[in-house]
This record gives C-alpha cells, sequence and structure tokens, in this order.
C-alpha cells in the first residue's frame, strides 16, 4: 500500500485549526498511525488505529478516517508542533507516507 | 521508562559489513516485537525489517532481504542489526523502533544511529 500526504508543506499561525491528509493506495482498514518527528530527534507516536490518542500526548491532537483516506486535525496550534507528521499503515505492510512539514507563521 | 538506545554506527566503504545493536529498558523485551526503520539525510522514514518477539519470524523490505539480517538477544535484552554488501543507498540514520504489543505499528523509537556508506 503507497500513502500520499498533502500538502507536504504547510504554513500556519499559532491558534490555527490544522488539517493534515493521508491518502493510501487500497483500502487501510482502520490500520492508519501518525509520527509527529521534529528536527534532529526520532519520531514520537501521536495517534493509533486511526483516532486513538497516545498515552501523554495532548488532546488537541485527533485522527480521523475510513477506508483510504484519513486526517490529523491540530485543534488550536502550538509554536512547539513545529515538525515534520507523518501518517504509517499497518494493514497490509508496513509503509510510511512522505510526510507534511509544518511551518509555524 | 522505556529507553532504546543504538549503538554501533558509522563509515562504512561499499561492499562491506556493519552490525549495530539497541539496548532495551523499561519493559519485558521478550514480549514484544522489535523493528529497524531508516531515515536517509533530509528523506522520508522507511521501514527496513522486524522481528518477533521470539526471534522465530523475520520481515525484510524487498530491497535489503539477503543483505541484512535482524536478530535479538532476549536475555541480553539487544536487538541487532547485521548489514552486509552495503551500498550508498543504504545511507540513513537507523533507528530501532518497538512494535505495539499485538500491533505492528511503533510505540517507542531509540534515537537513532547514524550509518555513511561511502569510499
Amino acid at each position: 500500500i503507497q500513502l500520499t500526504q498533502s500538502p507536504s508543506l504547510l504554513s500556519a499561525s499559532v491558534g490555527d485549526r490544522v488539517t493534515l491528509s493521508c491518502k493510501g493506495s487500497q483500502n487501510i482498514n482502520n490500520y492508519l498511525a501518525w509520527y509527529q518527528q521534529k528536527l534532529g530527534e526520532a519520531p514520537k507516536l501521536l495517534i493509533y488505529k486511526t483516532n486513538s490518542l497516545q498515552t501523554g500526548i495532548p488532546s488537541r491532537f485527533s485522527g480521523s478516517g475510513s477506508g483510504t483516506d484519513y486526517t490529523l486535525t491540530i485543534s488550536s496550534l502550538h509554536s512547539e508542533d513545529l515538525a515534520t507528521y507523518y501518517c504509517y499503515q499497518y494493514n497490509n505492510g508496513l509503509t510510511f507516507g512522505s510526510g507534511t512539514k509544518l511551518e509555524i507563521k | 521508562e522505556v529507553q532504546l538506545v543504538e549503538s554501533g554506527g558509522g563509515l562504512v566503504q561499499p561492499g562491506r559489513s556493519l552490525k549495530f545493536s539497541c539496548a532495551a529498558s523499561g519493559f519485558t523485551f521478550s514480549d514484544y516485537a522489535m523493528a529497524w526503520v531508516r531515515q536517509a539525510p533530509k528523506k522520508g522514514l522507511e521501514w527496513v525489517a522486524t522481528i518477533i518477539y521470539d526471534g522465530s519470524s523475520t520481515y525484510y523490505r524487498d530491497s535489503v532481504k539477503g543483505r541484512f539480517t535482524i536478530s535479538r538477544d532476549n536475555a541480553k535484552s539487544t536487538l541487532y542489526l547485521q548489514m552486509d554488501s552495503l551500498r550508498s543507498e543504504d545511507t540513513a540514520t537507523y533507528y530501532c523502533a518497538r512494535h505495539a504489543l499485538y500491533y505492528w505499528y511503533f510505540d517507542f523509537w531509540g534515537p537513532g544511529t547514524m550509518v555513511t556508506v561511502s569510499s
């Protein structure tokens, strides 16, 4: 399964509601996770099984979707959310999307 | 606290071999499948290999099959990656990652170790 993330680059202001998209080439059956990677750091798990929030992750992060289309939403952008976000599917093989780089205006 | 710490990366010539390790602590290592994920400079994440909890099954991406070997020593809580016939395209930061219990997503990652394949 191939994953296509859009946009590849997103610029937003603190306080904005931000939506990142991930589309699979086949049905992912909700086996989709989201990772945040800050510059120079290892990735961190945010969301698993489409909409389950990992322990310790702020509630401003949420996930949704079904079939081939999935979304990560940040309800109110914080400056520390500057990072690249990757979706990852584990329904059929193990593949990552190409990432969305989130910039703060 | 879960900790994964990789060691053994470095500079290696094309065609040569390298083996590095990941020391795990803070959880029962033998309960979890483990994996290596890599990231080429300024590129995205790429799953490399997975080994199930007892080492009886391993899985690899096509581009490393026959060249890389993932293994584990549960008595030492350590994961390994043996890389043979290295190519320039294997240059990347290699992350040790823990699969979530009973699922194939990764819930904890090590800080990574850099491997540069160059003459």
